[in-house]
């Protein structure tokens, strides 16, 4: 079935640098969407992104859509102690119904 | 209101035990699903209910039996689990289509099978 991988997997960064995670996948996506976990929580829903190259962003935070629609990235400029949490890409699969969830990247944040 | 709540929060079961859990939801949602999480892995999509119909079965073994009674609750039953089902379970609703909004997940039930 269709995947979307994530890199990295993890990322430790300094408080103040910037961080970006990946989302690849090997088929065309109609949109994707972005969550993030914080440690013990529940994903929360930050975004959907729809159109070829679209651009997006919340605060220190900008999401990017591939201009094949085949990939996404999520940058935090720098970064906070509450960025801390695994972000999650999410694409809908299996002729749309189905909201698919990518590997994650954990991000842990020190001071 | 602007939440999922899910009950128990923790739930410990014995193998031959039946239990369940439930899920609310009172924003209109007339998408809900269930979703199981293992430490450090993403969520695994279980079962869709639109419309308060099964729309989905993710192959999901039958010792997980989902049941939808109305609009604004959704419940799983347990039935003879095994310790490889220990995990979080979550509850998501959204508008109905391909959840343009995103998903609204509830705080989930930490399940330990002994």
């Amino acid at each position: 079935g269709q995947q979307v991988m994530q890199i990295p997997q993890y990322q430790h960064v300094q408080e103040g640098e910037d961080f970006t995670t990946y989302c690849n996948s090997s088929t065309t996506l109609s949109n994707i969407q972005w969550y993030k976990q914080r440690p013990g929580g529940h994903p929360v829903f930050l975004i959907q992104l729809v159109k070829s190259g679209e651009v997006k962003k919340q605060k220190r935070l900008t999401f990017q859509f591939g201009e094949a629609k085949k990939n996404s990235s999520l940058h935090i400029t720098a970064t906070q102690t509450t960025d801390v949490g695994t972000y999650f890409c999410a694409a809908f699969t299996g002729g749309g119904n189905k909201l698919t969830f990518g590997t994650g990247t954990q991000l842990k944040v020190e001071l | 209101d602007t939440e999922v709540t899910q009950t128990p929060k923790h739930l410990v079961m014995g193998m031959t035990n039946k239990k369940s859990l439930k899920c609310e939801q009172h924003m209109g949602h007339r998408a809900m699903y269930w979703y199981k999480q293992k430490a450090k892995k993403p969520p695994e999509l279980m079962f869709v209910y639109s419309y308060e119909k099964l729309s989905i079965n993710e192959s999901v073994p039958s010792r997980f039996s989902p049941e939808c009674p109305n609009s604004s609750l959704l419940n799983l039953h347990l039935h003879a689990l095994q310790p490889e089902d220990s995990a979080l379970y979550l509850c998501a609703s959204s508008l109905l289509g391909q959840g343009a909004y995103g998903y609204t997940f509830g705080s989930g039930t930490r399940l330990t099978v002994v």
